[in-house]
């Protein structure tokens, strides 16, 4: 089955920095690959999501690249805010469905 | 209330228990999940429903025995469940599971935190 595998699995930056989240997959089949966030005490919220025929997604402050050669994608965080500060969940979705893998998530937190 | 919901918010039960988790969507859904959050395993999908018809279980013990009466709907019974089985459960539901390249975005509820004495 499918394996996705995130780092760092926390991420300390100071306000108005970037932050920069990894993940690679093992299916090459996979196609979808969405980014959730999750605020403490939360539930998971969709935050960006890119398929396999594009390469990069931008929506404001954030972005996605998709490198599918490579199997690995990764999430930009431009301008970093205070309520930036969450768990990132990527994940990855076996072809043909909407079944999600997860990554191991990440603890960002901006510092002000 | 809209959205996604879940009951309890909050259950303590002892190994020897039965309990129900239900989750029930206002959004019109034809896909319903079951995930465990716990610390060694963020997000683990644990059973997948489309159309009240069960499409995955995701190698679950048979201590979990999942329901769903109709698309609005799902349950999770629980039953001589172990310690190691504390964690958050979190229901999610999807506008369904789509043909091939069709994805939809899935929206959580606000998860139950199970704790097992």
């Amino acid at each position: 089955g499918e394996n996705v595998e995130q780092h760092p699995s926390t991420l300390s930056v100071q306000e108005g920095d970037s932050a920069v989240i990894k993940c690679t997959y093992s299916d090459s089949a996979s196609n979808y690959f969405p980014w959730y966030k999750q605020e403490l005490g939360k539930r998971p919220q969709l935050i960006i999501d890119i398929r396999s025929n594009v390469g990069e997604k931008k929506d404001q402050r954030i972005a996605v690249t998709l490198n599918k050669t490579a199997k690995h994608f990764s999430l930009h965080i431009t301008e970093t805010q205070p309520e930036d500060s969450a768990v990132y969940f990527c994940a990855a979705s076996s072809p043909g469905g909407n079944m999600l893998t997860f990554g191991g998530g990440t603890r960002l937190m901006v510092k002000p | 209330e809209t959205g996604v919901t879940q009951t309890p918010r909050h259950l303590v039960m002892g190994m020897t228990n039965k309990k129900s988790l239900k989750c029930e969507q206002h959004l019109g859904h034809n896909a319903m999940y079951w995930y465990k959050q716990s610390a060694k395993k963020p997000l683990e999908l644990m059973f997948v429903y489309s159309l009240e018809e069960r499409v995955e279980n995701n190698s679950v013990p048979s201590r979990f025995s999942p329901e769903c009466p109709n698309s609005s709907h799902l349950f999770l019974h629980l039953h001589t469940l172990q310690p190691e089985d504390s964690a958050l459960y979190l229901c999610a539901s999807s506008q369904d599971l789509g043909p091939p390249f069709l994805y939809n975005e899935q929206f959580f509820g606000p998860g139950t935190r199970l704790t097992v004495l």
